[in-house]
């Protein structure tokens, strides 16, 4: 019964691979996020999509492009994986994307570029 | 820029005691104010929230203080447990935007 859930938890690949991480969410949520956490921690958000509609898209570079085929997932699909991609990448969810809301993290995928 | 939070420092407490984690913030117009704690391993859980309206917001062993004049939050916990141990990030937001600006974190170690 989790409510966000995201796959891989964890994805090992060389430089130049392209790969997926995958996010669904059970609450009934509108909004849905993808955040990047680096090495010393710091959250920063890169997308959100409300009812598959793409609301931010924070300055992330081209080779990231997310998807969300419905409200209840959004998918992140990262081309050309750099070193500098390395980090935590933490999916999320919201009621409705207003600004006063909490935020419902999934577990995160570790990402490690080689 | 980013307008919340510290550097990651690391808070030492000793078990049973209280313990207070501070925030600073630079937007005046953020208006919404959230605790999170992130364990090892997991994905950042809300604790507690507080609206620009008011300076004090109470929790099951956590109290946030919100002083707007200094721009500053704080958490307190009280009678730390070792369960405590974490990371712990401010975040803020306001009507204007839409996303929530995360500041980076102070990591809670509790003494045995």
């Amino acid at each position: 019964d989790t409510a966000v859930s995201q796959t891989p938890k964890y994805l090992v690949t060389q430089m130049g691979n392209d790969k997926s991480i995958k996010c669904e969410q059970n609450l009934g949520h509108d909004t849905m996020y993808w955040y990047k956490q680096d090495s010393k921690k710091f959250l920063k958000i890169m997308f959100s999509y409300n009812n598959k509609e793409l609301i931010i898209n924070e300055t992330v570079p081209n080779r990231f492009s997310p998807k969300s085929p419905d409200k209840a997932h959004l998918n992140l699909h990262i081309n050309s994986l750099e070193l500098g991609d390395s980090a935590v990448y933490f999916c999320a969810s919201s009621p409705i994307g207003a600004a006063n809301e909490k935020l419902f993290f999934g577990s995160g995928t570790q990402l490690s570029v080689l | 820029g980013e307008s919340v939070g510290l550097h990651l420092p690391t808070l030492s407490v000793q078990e049973g005691d209280n313990s207070i984690i501070n925030c600073a913030y630079s937007n005046s117009a953020s208006d919404y104010f959230i605790w999170y704690k992130q364990e090892s391993g997991k994905g950042p859980q809300f604790i507690i929230d507080i609206r620009s309206n008011m300076d004090k917001r109470q929790g099951q062993r956590v109290t946030v203080l919100l002083n707007k004049t200094v721009k500053h939050l704080s958490l307190q916990i009280a009678a730390t447990q070792p369960g405590d141990s974490a990371v712990y990030f401010c975040a803020e937001n306001n009507d204007r935007d839409d996303k929530i600006i995360f500041g980076k974190g102070t990591r809670l170690h509790i003494l045995p």
